[in-house]
């Protein structure tokens, strides 16, 4: 079974379009993140939701919004794709936040491949 | 503010070669956690070690071993006898409240 499942894992589109990449976690798990890894492999916090709230918004253009139907799913969405989010985008959860009970071991899924053209 | 670096870039090493990998961050916060992860050329990563500020005891899991140092704020990562499965790009990060801050990975090549 997998934990941290992402879809689409490779996602190839034209600028200018819309496009959503969903996750889901089997964890159980109250936390939920996005992070994007360029082509340099620097990774990088996008957004963090803890029980369906936002928590961190980390300087992320208004184009990506982050929608979380319920604790188990964190979706993200772009619009006006632009040539610079081609990256790989990687979706994680954990038990809590630092500090908190559970604490904040992350596992993440496998990632999404982002080419915009 | 809070930082990671992950000064090696690239290390190459032959198999059953002991290596280092070294992680030194800055945290004004007293109380915060120190991780690994592993990226092998599939692409996923993987969660090796979570590591809390108030245990510096050292840790060894099999081939791979990690030691704190509070003093140097530096946890660093030492593979021994590596294999060529070994061969991923290791990031080390560092998290105080809400988020992972990732140092910029050391690329490992283990050779046969």
């Amino acid at each position: 079974d997998t934990a941290v499942s992402q879809t689409p894992k490779y996602l190839v589109t034209q600028m200018g379009n819309d496009k959503s990449i969903k996750c889901e976690q089997n964890l159980g798990h109250d936390t939920m993140y996005w992070y994007k890894q360029d082509s340099k492999k620097f990774l990088k916090i996008m957004f963090s939701y803890n029980n369906k709230e936002l928590i961190i918004n980390e300087t992320v253009p208004n184009r990506f919004s982050p929608k979380s139907p319920d604790k188990a799913h964190l979706n993200l969405h772009i619009n006006s794709l632009e040539l610079g989010d081609s990256a790989v985008y990687f979706c994680a959860s954990s038990p809590g936040l630092a500090g908190q009970e559970g604490g904040n071991e992350q596992f993440f899924g496998p990632g999404t491949r982002l080419t915009v053209l | 503010a809070q930082k990671v670096t992950q000064a090696q870039t690239e290390i190459s090493v032959v198999e059953k070669e002991d290596v280092t990998l070294d992680c030194v961050y800055e945290t004004r916060d007293t109380t915060y956690y120190l991780f690994w992860y592993k990226q092998p050329p599939s692409g996923e990563l993987v969660f090796l070690i979570r590591r809390n500020s108030f245990d510096e005891q050292n840790e060894i899991s099999g081939r791979y071993s990690w030691n704190f140092q509070k003093s140097t704020s530096s946890f660093n990562f030492t593979i021994t006898a590596s294999q060529v499965v070994d061969s991923a790009v290791y990031f080390c990060a560092l998290d105080n409240t809400d988020k992972l801050i990732f140092g910029t990975g050391t690329r490992l090549q283990v050779f046969p």
